[in-house]
């Protein structure tokens, strides 16, 4: 099976623009979460999807956001996007359902806004 | 909230010996999950070993193995005979059993970053 795909891979955003970025879960997985991680904080948990539903967010602001489309594919939306949301964003999935199913991680999108 | 603690942000161990990266964590609640992640150089997280809090006997994986103090919240990794290609990050993490409580998700300790000596 194919694993958790991202694109774009790399991206560069200058500050005040918004950024979308995509994320494929491996077949049959119903469930997506998206980290960020940075040197400073660390990995934080974002939000996670289930069956198109968000079914927890971490603490981010609004300007945060995601969706998840009927084909388990997700995508994180950042507007108004600042400095400090320069990171890497991870997306992984788990077949959904029970919270305490493996989650498996894609190789990340790395923003950086200038 | 819960939190992870990993207190050795870097250690260092001969190939073939083994090496314990420890974790510490803080939660009110009974039932959870405990989850040791590497993230090698190339950045993909890869699952190391997941440990039911229900469950009192340790996790093992190979040459990989926990030591799970419930009462002491401490959930240590132990490699043993390490090999080179162990060398990564290693993270611990934390999630709650019941999904929708507000923020969710893995809570991930700050990593240890380990190192291998040929």
């Amino acid at each position: 099976k194919a694993g958790v795909t991202q694109t774009p891979r790399y991206l560069i955003k200058t500050r005040g623009q918004q950024v979308t970025l995509s994320c494929s879960p491996i077949s049959g997985h119903r469930s997506v979460s998206w980290y960020q991680q940075t040197p400073g904080q660390g990995l934080q948990f974002l939000f996670e999807y289930f069956s198109e539903t968000q079914r927890n967010k971490g603490n981010f602001p609004g300007r945060f956001s995601g969706r998840q489309f009927s084909n388990s594919r997700s995508e994180m939306n950042v507007s108004t996007l600042e400095l400090g949301d320069s990171a890497l964003y991870l997306c992984a999935s788990s077949l959904g359902g029970q919270v305490g199913y493996e989650q498996y991680f894609g190789p990340g999108t790395r923003l950086t806004v200038t | 909230a819960q939190t992870v603690t990993q207190s050795q942000p870097e250690m260092s161990v001969q190939e073939a010996e083994t090496v314990t990266l420890s974790c510490t964590y803080d939660t009110s609640e009974s039932d959870y999950y405990l989850f040791w992640y590497k993230q090698p150089p190339s950045r993909q997280m890869i699952l190391v070993i997941r440990q039911e809090a229900y469950k009192q006997q340790n996790a093992t994986e190979n040459r990989f193995s926990v030591n799970f103090q419930k009462a002491a919240k401490s959930f240590s990794l132990k490699i043993s005979d390490s090999q080179l290609g162990d060398a990564a990050m290693y993270f611990c993490a934390y999630r709650s059993m019941y999904s929708g409580g507000g923020a969710d998700g893995l809570t991930f300790g700050k990593g240890t970053h380990l190192i291998i000596q040929p």
